[in-house]
């Protein structure tokens, strides 16, 4: 079982928008802005497409937002395109136990 | 451009050991930690451990103490991660993943990652 609980599955169709959630703790998520996401296309090594809940790495398309309220987290991705179906999952530092714990993953299907 | 570069799947029997590398170019090496991270199929992630190739410490989770071992060297910019006693649900996939800040004293978050090792523990 994941420190941080995220939707099993989203879908969209291309052009549309879709939030995945994030949801932690007090001591995680909500006590830190150092919540990042990450792009995992199958068998390929995870992409990192948020850090520090809303800022994109360089090269990290501007369709890509991250924002944070209380304990959950969001990544948004506007405009859907095929290229975007993949695995998403999220990860945020943590003062009690491990120091990073992540989401379980999302399954985003681009209809 | 910074990459990750690790060794290639391994087949391991219970009680064995393994021993995964990861090649780092594209970056001066010795300013950043790098993180293992493993993913058993079908489960989430799992945060093994963390060495600064800063100054060498090292902090593993504590549900792997005294199973694991993380070092690095400099001369080669390669990262190793050895787990020990191996048993059949340590099959997974193992990352290893670069510290987002130079010189941290923690992990606060992964930039770059490598493209996974499958380790197999089956007898």
């Amino acid at each position: 079982q994941s420190a941080l609980t995220q939707p099993a599955s989203v879908s969209g169709s291309p052009g549309q928008s879709i939030t995945i959630s994030c949801t932690g703790t007090s001591t995680d998520v909500g006590s830190y802005n150092f919540v990042s996401w990450h792009q995992q296309h199958p068998g390929k090594a995870p992409k990192l497409v948020i850090f520090e809940v809303n800022k994109r790495p360089s090269g990290v398309s501007n369709r890509f937002s991250g924002s944070k309220s209380g304990n959950t987290a969001s990544l948004t991705i506007s405009g859907l395109q095929a290229e975007d179906e993949a695995d998403y999952f999220c990860s945020s530092f943590a003062h009690i136990g491990a120091p990073v714990v992540f989401g379980g993953g999302t399954k985003l299907t681009v209809l | 451009q910074v990459q990750l570069v690790q060794s290639g799947p391994e087949v391991k029997k219970p009680g064995a050991s393994v021993k995964v590398s990861c090649k780092a170019s594209g970056y001066t090496f010795s300013s950043y930690g790098i993180s293992w991270v493993r993913q058993v199929p079908g489960q989430g992630l799992e945060w093994m451990g963390w060495i600064s190739a800063y100054n060498g410490n090292a902090d593993y989770a504590q549900s792997l103490q005294g199973r694991v071992t993380m070092t690095t060297d400099t001369s080669t910019n390669m990262a190793f991660m050895e787990l020990r006693s191996l048993r059949s649900d340590d099959t997974a996939v193992y990352y290893c993943a670069r510290d987002r800040y130079p010189r941290s004293q923690t992990v606060l978050g992964f930039d770059y990652w490598g493209q996974g090792t499958l380790v197999n523990v089956s007898s």
